[in-house]
């Protein structure tokens, strides 16, 4: 079935760093593919999203572009802040059909 | 507020109990979803209602685990016989339409001793 695969966590980086998360995902053909963020006390919320190949999905400084040759959907930021501590999930969806998470990655900032 | 209400934030049973998860999606939202998260994992999917029907309910581990949604708003998840592979957060999120966003409440956290 289709499943989604995340970098292990934790990542942890010093403001101002280069921040990239990796995630790729097997599925039979070209579902859409998300980004969801988890905030320390907070409900799960979408970051970015894309719904075809080569689509580049940005939020907050954020992007992750969907590739299809490499099946993957990395979630890159130039530029990392403490508030975006958090648990970072990728996560594939057909339709109107159910999201499929990866396990998540825990990012920790430090000032 | 106007986003997902999930009850109890917090439940702790025993082994053997039965228990209530309730969901309150927003208002307007046809579609509602379950989810169950252990620790250190991503959501897995349980049941999706569309309306008052369970239009996909493949995610559901056994037949202790049931959910409804008799008037396609509220739902809730029901488990019986509660087991300690039970504790996990239960999270519901709800969309507007089927294939609209997904909105997560912040979830339930049970804890089976």
């Amino acid at each position: 079935g289709d499943s989604v695969t995340q970098m292990e966590g934790p990542v942890t980086l010093s403001e101002e760093a280069f921040l990239t998360i990796n995630c790729t995902y097997t599925a039979t053909g070209y579902p859409s593919l998300f980004w969801y963020v988890q905030y320390p006390g907070e409900g799960l919320q979408l970051l970015l999203k894309a719904t075809k190949a080569d689509d580049k999905g940005s939020n907050k400084g954020f992007e992750a572009t969907y590739r299809k040759e490499t099946t993957s959907f990395h979630l890159e930021k130039g530029s990392v802040q403490v508030s975006d501590s958090a648990v970072y999930f990728c996560a594939l969806r057909w339709g109107a059909q159910k999201l499929v998470f990866g396990q998540g990655t825990r990012l920790t900032i430090n000032p | 507020g106007a986003g997902v209400s999930q009850t109890p934030s917090n439940k702790v049973t025993e082994k053997g109990k039965y228990v209530e998860l309730r969901c309150d999606p927003i208002s307007g939202h046809t579609a509602l979803y379950w989810y169950r998260q252990s620790l250190g994992q991503g959501p897995e999917f349980l049941i999706y209602f569309q309306g008052t029907g369970a239009a996909d309910d493949s995610g559901l581990p056994n037949d202790r685990f049931f959910a409804v949604r008799p008037e396609g708003s509220v739902s809730t998840l029901k488990i019986q016989r509660t087991e300690r592979g039970d504790s996990a957060v239960y999270l519901c999120a709800s969309s507007m339409t089927a294939t609209g966003e997904l909105f997560f409440g912040e979830g339930s956290r049970l804890t089976v001793l």
